[in-house]
């Protein structure tokens, strides 16, 4: 059974581009949380999303970031405008309704 | 915030029993007890949780007490492969309407020493 599935791992961009991350989740989930976590610090929650729905964005930055997750395929999550203090492993989690949470590997943003 | 107390830190000798504790002591008639870990900077591993009875499972065991103000994770034989963040989070499940993420707070490094 393949698991949560996070590309890229790894990302690099230059100040002001976007950026692009993708999660697919296990075979069966319709649950996607996004979580960030920066350089030695804790993971820190942003979105939660159902199919075509986002369920709680309490934690998500105002502005630059946005995440879906889209009727068919991965849920996307969007950085427009990066700088540099976006620089952090996004994690991707996927659930069966409330049931425990399972991670990908996530995705290492780098911004130059 | 969390709603979890945790020592930042631990060691355990490889082959003997981690015995890691959690406090909760505010915990809800609805909320479920999870531990999750962080090897590295992989992503974060789910481990066990338990609501009122005790747990196991390949990976470990869950003790919590009987007012379900504290809970203990037992590693059985640790290894050096469970040197990681250990991580205690209580969250509502199964109660309808509602987010279900998790809450990390900064748990507690095991190491396990050869």
């Amino acid at each position: 059974n393949a698991g949560v599935m996070q590309n890229p791992r790894h990302l690099v961009r230059r100040r002001g581009q976007e950026a692009r991350l993708r999660c697919s989740p296990m075979k069966g989930h319709s649950h996607v949380y996004w979580y960030r976590q920066l350089p030695e610090e804790g993971l820190k929650f942003m979105v939660y999303l159902q199919k075509e729905n986002i369920i709680d964005e309490s934690g998500m930055p105002k502005e630059r970031f946005s995440a879906e997750f889209p009727k068919e395929g991965p849920s996307i999550l969007r950085i427009q405008q990066v700088v540099r203090g976006d620089s952090a492993a996004y994690f991707c989690a996927s659930s069966v309704g409330t049931g425990e949470l399972f991670f990908g590997e996530g995705s290492r943003l780098t911004v130059l | 915030d969390a709603k979890t107390t945790q020592p930042p830190s631990m060691d355990c000798a490889e082959g003997r029993a981690a015995n890691l504790p959690c406090n909760h002591s505010t915990i809800s008639g609805n909320e479920y007890v999870y531990w999750y870990r962080q090897i590295h900077s992989q992503g974060p591993q789910y481990i066990i949780h338990g609501l009122k009875n005790n747990e196991t499972n390949e990976m470990a065991s869950l003790i919590i007490t009987e007012d379900r103000k504290s809970s203990t994770l037992i590693l059985p034989h640790a290894t050096l492969r469970d040197t990681a963040v250990y991580y205690c989070i209580v969250r509502v499940r199964d109660s309808g309407a509602g987010s279900y993420q998790l809450t990390f707070g900064k748990g507690t490094k095991l190491s396990v020493i050869p």
